[in-house]
């Protein structure tokens, strides 16, 4: 089975601490992916890597950067935390040209107070 | 560009009953069509897909989908729900040819079962 893990399923930060989400996937998955999910909004993409230290901006890529230094594991960073950014985030890969499914992790919980 | 659009934000059936989630999408050419589904607290998991051949498709737990051209929709069923359906559902699609790789979400559905 593909496995996409996130590395915390619930995280509590303060405004303006630099915060890391950390996504490994074990299928030698060419495309990941960061989504945000908001109640009424669905998923919305910030960022995805299609190759290693590869990287291309989503729909809602302000507040975050991304890393992805191997193959199987591609970062979040939200540089400085605000509370607007308090929402669950969706790590996701993908294999090749897109004739695939999209193998989701757990989700990331993030509160920023 | 490519988009989804989910008409339910909210759905309540009784238990036993027949299901259906409307989606419609749009986009250029022939999509890859996609239905996921959420439970509190979890990641997506896939239900099913269309990528091409037969337009009713089958998927996990008992839910098919019909890919409807002229509609441009592709509607989520299940003839009888259970109680243990209760969730989040989310129709995605994908593109073919514009090299946009994410795949793009609607607003989702958000699924009530009655006893």
């Amino acid at each position: 089975d593909v496995k996409v893990t996130q590395s915390s399923r619930y995280l509590v930060k303060r405004t303006g601490e630099k915060v890391f989400l950390e996504c490994v996937q074990d299928m030698d998955h060419e495309n990941m992916f960061w989504y945000r999910q908001d109640p009424g909004l669905g998923l919305r993409l910030i960022y995805f890597s299609y190759d290693v230290k590869m990287k291309e901006k989503g729909d809602i890529p302000e507040g975050y950067s991304v890393s992805r230094e191997k193959k199987e594991r591609f970062s979040l960073i939200l540089e400085s935390a605000s509370t607007n950014q308090t929402s669950m985030y969706l790590c996701a890969s993908r294999d090749g040209q897109g004739l695939t499914e999209a193998f989701f992790g757990q989700g990331t919980r993030l509160t920023v107070v | 560009a490519q988009s989804v659009t989910q008409p339910d934000i909210h759905i309540t059936v009784s238990e036993g009953a027949s299901l259906e989630l409307r989606c419609n999408y749009s986009y250029g050419a022939t999509p890859y069509l996609f239905w996921y589904v959420q439970s509190p607290g979890q990641g997506l998991q896939l239900l099913l897909k269309y990528f091409s051949g037969d337009t009713l498709v089958q998927g996990i737990k008992g839910f098919e989908a019909e890919f409807k051209r002229s509609q441009s929709s592709f509607n989520l069923r299940k003839p009888s729900v259970h109680w243990s359906d209760a969730a989040e559902y989310f129709c995605a699609v994908g593109a073919r040819d514009t090299g946009r790789r994410a795949l793009t979400f609607g607003s989702g559905t958000r699924l009530q079962v009655q006893p």
